[in-house]
Parts: structure tokens; sequence; C-alpha cells
């Protein structure tokens, strides 16, 4: 079976910090997205990633950065955290085959900035 | 710009009956489409793939279908049981940056 992990189920943060959210597939998948869900908005694409070291924005990239240093790991970092960055963060791997696609979810990080 | 819409938003049902969710989305060139299944709380299930090519796919008492042209499919659920409660999220990929589009979710509570 496919596993995503996520370093952290629950995090609460202060406005300002900096904050790293940490993603690990073990299925040597080539592809790895992060998310944000909120409520009536859904889930909405912030980065991805297709191979090590590159990246690509999604549709709200504003506020965030990515690094994917190795091929099973995908971090998410918030510069300097604001409170309309709290929000259901989930992280998501698909396997190589262009014609697939599949995507698998981690367990997600509810984040809380005050 | 591809759109999602899971109709309807909440839906709750006794046990025992067979119900279908709706999706639908305004861009029809789809690779494939993806029924997740989420718990509050929780992160997403895959539930079901359907590529562009095939009409329908079916797992144990689920069953999606596809209608590429008309930019529909449905996720029909047998005889469900409370533990068929959750949200139901459809999704498209068109291969355009490689995202998938996701619908807002149906919540569906089946009721004892």
């Amino acid at each position: 079976d496919v596993k995503v992990t996520q370093s952290s189920r629950y995090l609460v943060k202060r406005t300002g910090e900096k904050v790293f959210l940490e993603c690990v597939q073990d299925m040597d998948h080539e592809n790895m997205f992060w998310y944000r869900q909120d409520p009536g908005l859904g889930l909405r694409l912030i980065y991805f990633s297709y191979d090590v070291k590159m990246k690509e924005k999604g549709d709200i990239p504003e506020g965030y950065s990515v690094s994917r240093e190795k091929k099973e790991r995908f971090s998410l970092i918030l510069e300097s955290a604001s409170t309309n960055q709290t929000s259901m963060y989930l992280c998501a791997s698909s396997p190589p085959d262009r014609n697939l696609r599949e995507q698998y979810f981690g367990p997600g990080t509810r984040l809380t900035v005050t | 710009k591809q759109e999602v819409t899971q109709i309807p938003a909440a839906l709750s049902v006794p046990e025992g009956e067979n119900l279908v969710l709706n999706c639908s989305f305004t861009d029809s060139a789809i690779y494939n489409l993806q029924w997740f299944r989420q718990d509050p709380g929780k992160g997403l299930t895959s539930l079901l793939l359907i590529q562009s090519s095939q009409r329908e796919q079916t797992s144990g008492r689920l069953n999606a279908s596809l209608d590429k042209s008309s930019g529909r499919s449905t996720l029909y659920i047998a005889a469900s049981q409370p533990g068929d409660s959750a949200t139901y999220l459809c999704a498209v990929y068109t291969g355009t940056a490689s995202k998938l589009t996701f619908g807002t979710g149906t919540r569906l509570q089946v009721t004892l």
C-alpha cells in the first residue's frame, strides 16, 4: 500500500513564525503536491513538484515556499505565518504514469496560527 | 478554467438505501476523474479512478460512471451503511500543470 505521511496532525503557531510542514511518501513517486482545504472553498493547490529540486506554483502560492531535496520528501514552508494561513494542509503523491495520475493523500495537518 | 460542481452539498439517507452522488465539470478535455472519500478531520482516501476512455468503474458497493461529452460523473452507492457517512469529493485531471481540480464535495449521512 502506498503510504503518505505528514509530520504533524495538529500544529499551533504564532503570527510571524516560520513553519515547516513535512511530507514523506514511500512509493518512489515522482510527483508530490501540497493543498490547503478550507470550508466552502474545497481543496486548492499551493505547489507541486514533479522531480527532485523541481517545483511549480499552483493556484495559491503566495506566502508559501517548498523544498524537495529528496524524491520521497516534500516540504511546505510558511516564511512568516499569518492568521489567514490557518487551514488544513494536505500532501499527496502520484506515480510517474502520466496517463494515470491517481493521487494518494496523507492524513493532513491542521494548522492554527494565532 | 476547469470548474467542478457537486450536487447536492449534503445528503441524509436511511440505512439500506441506494444513492447517487453527482459531479459535473465544465471542460470535457479530461484525462481521468477520481472519486475520494474524506472522514471528518482526516485526509482523502481514493475510491475509484476512471480514465477518460472508460465509461465506469466498480469497487464493491460503489460504481462510478463517466460521461465525458456531457461533463458528468455519478457515484452510485448500493445498500448504504452508517459507515459510509463521510464527505465524497470528485476531482478531474486535465493534464494541465499536473494538477487535479476538485469539487467542494457532498457530505453524506447514513442514518440507522
